[in-house]
């Protein structure tokens, strides 16, 4: 079972407000990434990153900044929230090639 | 362009009975396959994986058979139960290391 934790698990914000997902986890994995998700679709990936320091787009285009100051931490910014960003965020680490999901955050932006 | 995409967006399966889920994949040089089980409200959970020199690998209720000839990958679920039912996500990872999610079949397991 992997050790990653995502807060919040929901989140209903106005639209214009910047908002922060935290991801975390214990298992020293060096690489992370940030995946959106729409209920019952792929995921589509935004962010990763391969180590402290490192961070890179994905595949999809995201309005959103991720940071990776410490090996466990990487968490997922909003700078003024829209309708459109409204969607699952999920949040995974891996130690090479396979990718431990976190629990997801939920995000309405009203 | 690299895709990975599953040939039925939904299965339902009587309960007690072997459920098939079918996959394809478009790169060749692809390395490494996994199989998710993501049920509503949580996180993609990681089920099985293969590599690409191998045919079959086999857990616990589960086999992930792989044809390279015809970049076909599928997930067998033996005596399916109830709570199998879920989103079921193939993922391959190419050569450059980056790793392409299908869009996902469903698993209706009927009482």
């Amino acid at each position: 079972e992997a050790d990653i934790y995502q807060t919040p698990r929901y989140l209903v914000i106005g639209t214009g407000k910047k908002i922060t997902l935290e991801c975390s986890q214990t298992m020293g994995h060096d690489k992370m990434y940030w995946y959106q998700q729409d209920p019952g679709m792929e995921l589509h990936l935004i962010h990763y990153s391969y180590g402290v320091n490192s961070t890179e787009k994905g595949d999809l285009s995201s309005e959103s900044t991720v940071s990776r100051i410490r090996t466990e931490h990487f968490p997922l910014t909003l700078e003024s929230a829209r309708p459109s960003h409204t969607s699952q965020y999920l949040c995974a680490s891996s130690p090479g090639d396979t990718q431990y999901f976190g629990p997801g955050t939920r995000l309405t932006v009203l | 362009g690299e895709s990975v995409g599953l040939h039925l967006p939904t299965l339902s399966v009587q309960e007690g009975d072997n459920s098939i889920i079918n996959c394809a994949y478009s790169n060749s040089a692809s390395d490494y396959f996994i199989w998710y089980k993501q049920e509503s409200g949580k996180g993609p959970q990681f089920i099985i994986d293969i590599r690409s020199n191998m045919d079959k690998r086999q857990g616990q209720r589960v086999t992930v058979l792989l044809n390279k000839t015809v970049k076909h990958l599928s997930l067998q679920i033996a005596a399916t139960q109830p709570g199998d039912s879920a989103v079921y996500f193939c993922a391959e990872k190419t050569s450059y290391d980056k790793v392409i999610f299908g869009p996902g079949t469903s698993l209706s397991v009927i009482p």
